[in-house]
């Protein structure tokens, strides 16, 4: 079945360590994004990618890196420059075109030992 | 740039009718409407466009209305698979990219 694969669905990490989270679409999808969920927050967006080898910051890039080396895969790394990382993290993918829904995946919860 | 949605939160009783409200400062492309569950991802509801147009769902339905920056999600004879956190995601430039409200927790109970 076609989807948006998230891996894991817990992390733990210690202070001072980057962690990668993984995003994965068999959807063929152009466009992908990562976002962060905090309690009462909604939904933010950190980066987000149109084509392969491109892509953009959102509103809360700091801490945080991404690459698109292919269609399927978008993963965010979550670096140690982030101060506050524990949070609930969504990847999301869109079809190129106007006025097309984002899909979500289950997300990752990340929390800091 | 983050819509505001009203209410916070609402409890209904199965078969009650609510609705929720989202509100931009800037001019609107789109309106995208999303429920989550708690942990869960997201789900898709439906796009509203520009042009005040109105969509439906089943007995979950939306309008649009462009001139006010507004949009108004309808639930009619509320379900208990209902409950959740709807989510309006607004897109400000046409280049799809959403802000996302702090959503409104609904809690249909039997």
């Amino acid at each position: 079945d076609g989807g948006i694969t998230q891996s894991p669905k817990y992390l733990f990490r210690k202070e001072g360590q980057n962690v990668t989270l993984s995003c994965e679409q068999n959807l063929n999808h152009d466009a992908m994004y990562w976002y962060r969920q905090d309690p009462g927050q909604g939904l933010r967006l950190i980066y987000y990618s149109q084509i392969v080898n491109d892509f953009q910051k959102g509103d809360i890039a700091e801490g945080y890196s991404v690459s698109r080396e292919k269609k399927e895969s978008f993963p965010l790394t979550v670096t140690s420059a982030q101060k506050n990382p524990t949070a609930f993290y969504l990847c999301a993918s869109r079809r190129e075109g106007g006025n097309q829904p984002q899909h979500f995946g289950d997300g990752t919860r990340l929390s800091i030992l | 740039q983050q819509p505001v949605q009203s209410p916070q939160a609402v409890i209904l009783r199965e078969g009650e009718d609510a609705v929720i409200n989202c509100s931009s400062s800037k001019a609107l492309y789109s309106v995208h409407w999303y429920r989550q569950k708690h942990g869960e991802a997201p789900v898709f509801l439906m796009i509203l466009l520009k042009g005040g147009e109105q969509k439906g769902h089943e007995k979950i339905s939306a309008s649009f209305n462009e001139k006010k920056q507004q949009s108004s999600l309808y639930l009619t004879a509320s379900q208990l698979s209902y409950s959740g956190t709807y989510f309006c995601g607004t897109d400000t430039s046409g280049a799809n990219n959403l802000f996302f409200g702090t959503g409104t927790r609904l809690t249909v109970i039997p």
